[in-house]
């Protein structure tokens, strides 16, 4: 069955950089995504990245897709306060449902 | 406009009461979404509108029902829920009903619902 799996929390100093990394089971995924929530909000799409693709750069952001591992990570550069929030990893069947994985808490420190 | 608007932000009701959460996007979509959203959980995919049309129910119970009276416009109703039922609903919108492809979801702030 389809299940994308991903840590629950990562805490970091602001000026650092954050990884959040994620699994996903299903080998028919054409895109993977990375939606942002912060506290209160919906959910924003950050980014996101063709099953064909090993990378995508985006400002801060730097998507990495190991598709052989079924593995997708998502790099924020010099992460601030403002980055503080749930980052959740999905992929797209070919049923058209978006398959959201637990979210990763985000936590920056000054 | 790239916004999902979803009203009430707030909705308080009893297990008796009937009430509507309200959804609208102006972006020309024709797919459109409810999602529940329980605290510090992934959203849970409900039902999904296509050219107005009910294309999916995730075996939601019938206290849940949608409406979708223009390709604008999406309402959810709501009738003797429980108080289980407690969670944030979430629209969203994308251009077409995502098969694999790269359709942007954009998701409304939700309506907070409390049921007691």
């Amino acid at each position: 069955g389809e299940d994308v799996e991903q840590s629950l929390f990562l805490s970091v100093r602001e000026g650092d950089s954050s990884v959040i990394n994620c699994t996903y089971t299903d080998s028919s995924s054409t895109y993977l995504y990375w939606y942002k929530q912060e506290p209160g909000a919906g959910l924003q799409l950050l980014t996101y990245i063709f099953s064909n693709m090993d990378m995508k750069q985006d400002q801060r952001l730097t998507v990495l897709l190991n598709k052989k591992d079924k593995h997708l990570s998502l790099r924020i550069a010099d992460t601030q306060t403002g980055d503080s929030a749930i980052y959740f990893c999905a992929e797209s069947n070919q049923g058209g449902k978006l398959i959201f994985g637990q979210g990763t808490e985000l936590s920056v420190k000054p | 406009d790239t916004e999902v608007t979803q009203t009430p932000k707030h909705l308080v009701m009893g297990m008796t009461n009937k009430k509507s959460l309200k959804c609208e996007q102006h972006m020309g979509h024709r797919a459109m979404y409810w999602y529940k959203q329980k605290a510090k959980k992934p959203p849970e995919l409900m039902f999904v509108y296509s050219y107005e049309k009910l294309s999916i129910n995730e075996s939601v119970p019938s206290r849940f029902s949608p409406e979708c009276p223009n390709s604008s416009l999406l309402n959810l109703h709501l009738h003797a829920l429980q108080p289980e039922d407690s969670a944030l609903y979430l629209c969203a919108s994308s251009q077409v009903v995502l098969a694999g492809g790269s359709g942007e979801l954009f998701f409304g702030e939700g309506s907070r619902l409390t049921v007691l």
